[in-house]
């Protein structure tokens, strides 16, 4: 596709459920974002991917978060035992990871916790 | 860790200009950039600037830098009701110990007709 695709769009889970967030960049981007939305609350950065080099984590909120980027393509980002502070939406974002490029951002998931 | 700070909201008259402003802390700080957030949809990059200019003005757009003090501000001209959204700015070092984007608050802008 020509933009960065995320699924579900929509997500609602029962409280203590797993959950996997998917999110396709845009093909040739090296760099990577996860974001947190909550409502009434900027992006609170999660996690970045660069490439071949280790994720920067230092955003993930617990260890319940983790995230993975499969053949420097498409990632995963999976909560354990959600919790309903869980409640957001998870925005994916992507760029060429060079100097003063955009970041294309996709239309992200919204995660209901019950 | 970097820190960027914008205040939650504005409201202006249809025709009237906005002005967004942005604090952030890490001197370092190379790009500075501005997304725009229409209602349901994903961020778009508005504009950028890069840390050597003190202005850039695109159409009804004007982005000021003021390094010394770490400010940032988005000026929208004759401002219209398709320009409310939320406004994010957003700074990055490359080059430095990360690359990533760190996002302020987003300020939302609700223009009145």
């Amino acid at each position: 596709g020509a933009g960065v695709s995320q699924s579900p769009s929509n997500k609602v889970t029962e409280k203590g459920k797993d959950v996997e967030l998917r999110c396709d960049p845009i093909s040739g981007h090296t760099a990577l974002y996860w974001y947190r939305q909550s409502l009434g609350q900027g992006l609170e950065f999660l996690i970045y991917f660069q490439g071949n080099s280790a994720p920067d984590k230092s955003g993930l909120p617990s260890d319940r978060f983790s995230a993975e980027r499969t053949g420097g393509s498409v990632s995963t980002l999976t909560i354990q035992r959600t919790q309903q502070e869980d409640s957001a939406v998870y925005l994916c974002a992507s760029s060429l990871g060079h100097q003063n490029t955009e970041a294309f951002f996709g239309q992200g998931t919204r995660l209901t916790v019950v | 860790g970097e820190d960027v700070e914008q205040s939650l909201f504005l409201s202006v008259r249809e025709g009237d200009s906005s002005v967004i402003n942005c604090t952030y802390t890490d001197s370092s700080s190379t790009y500075l950039y501005w997304y725009k957030q229409e209602p349901g949809a994903g961020l778009q990059l508005l504009t950028y600037i890069f840390s050597n200019m003190d202005m850039k003005q695109d159409q009804r757009l004007t982005v000021l830098l003021n390094k010394k003090d770490k400010h940032l501000s988005l000026r929208i001209a004759d401002t219209q009701t398709g320009d409310s959204a939320i406004y994010f700015c957003a700074v990055t070092d490359y080059g430095g110990a990360t690359n990533k984007l760190i996002f302020g608050t987003g300020t939302l802008l609700a223009v009145q007709p």
